[in-house]
């Protein structure tokens, strides 16, 4: 059955380390979004695309964190460097063009130690 | 910019029973689309029901049904016949007709008790 797919599900990595996660949208989709979820601060979107054009990432630290779609089955977020402060669940979530509801992925948990 | 709020962080009903979550929002828009999500522990999160504010009837799902109040700004979630596999975090959300960012609430943690 067709779903969001994330890599890795689990990560710890140390400060200052170099994080990439990555999503596989379900196929035909064309709107991603990356969002964060805390304890403190609930779910937080940091970036989305339609079409791999990035349309607002606003919610995104800009100094270390990066958001790309090389190819429409593959969307990247990269933390350089990481820091403790990071550690979060990343959720990616794809929608059709009809733009009705986001499918998500189930998630990296992200700690950096 | 649109808000979501969810008053209540925590709570617990018996098995069987029926509990009815709260959300309230803020938007200028007068056409949207609003979400309960519901998270279990797995972490996935699986939207549970939806409605388009152009309608005026509330959206049901088997036994979860939703009271959207237009002008009060208000869509609130009832569990009918709440069962064990209902614990999770549900999440409310708001997304504009015509844009793609889902505006998530803090969520509501339910715990369903035997």
């Amino acid at each position: 059955d067709a779903r969001v797919t994330q890599t890795p599900r689990h990560k710890v990595t140390e400060m200052g380390q170099e994080v990439t996660m990555r999503c596989q949208p379900i196929l035909g989709h064309n709107t991603v979004f990356w969002y964060r979820q805390t304890m403190m601060q609930g779910l937080e979107l940091l970036a989305y695309f339609r079409n791999r054009a990035p349309l607002d990432d606003s919610g995104m630290p800009k100094d270390r964190f990066s958001a790309e779609m090389p190819d429409a089955t593959l969307a990247t977020l990269k933390i350089q460097p990481s820091e403790p402060r990071d550690s979060a669940v990343y959720f990616c979530a794809s929608g059709p063009n009809t733009n009705t509801e986001a499918f998500f992925g189930q998630g990296t948990r992200l700690t950096v130690v | 910019a649109q808000t979501v709020t969810q008053s209540q962080p925590e709570m617990s009903v018996q098995e069987a029973e029926t509990v009815t979550l709260s959300c309230t929002y803020d938007t200028s828009e007068n056409n949207y689309y609003l979400f309960w999500y519901k998270q279990p522990p797995s972490r996935q999160m699986i939207l549970v029901i939806r409605q388009e504010a152009y309608k005026q009837q509330n959206a049901t799902e088997n036994r979860f049904s939703v009271n959207f109040q237009k002008a009060a700004k208000s869509f609130s979630l009832k569990i009918s016949d709440s069962q064990l596999g209902d614990t999770a975090m549900y999440f409310c959300a708001f997304m504009k007709l015509l844009d793609d960012k889902i505006i998530f609430g803090k969520g509501t943690r339910l715990h369903i008790l035997p």
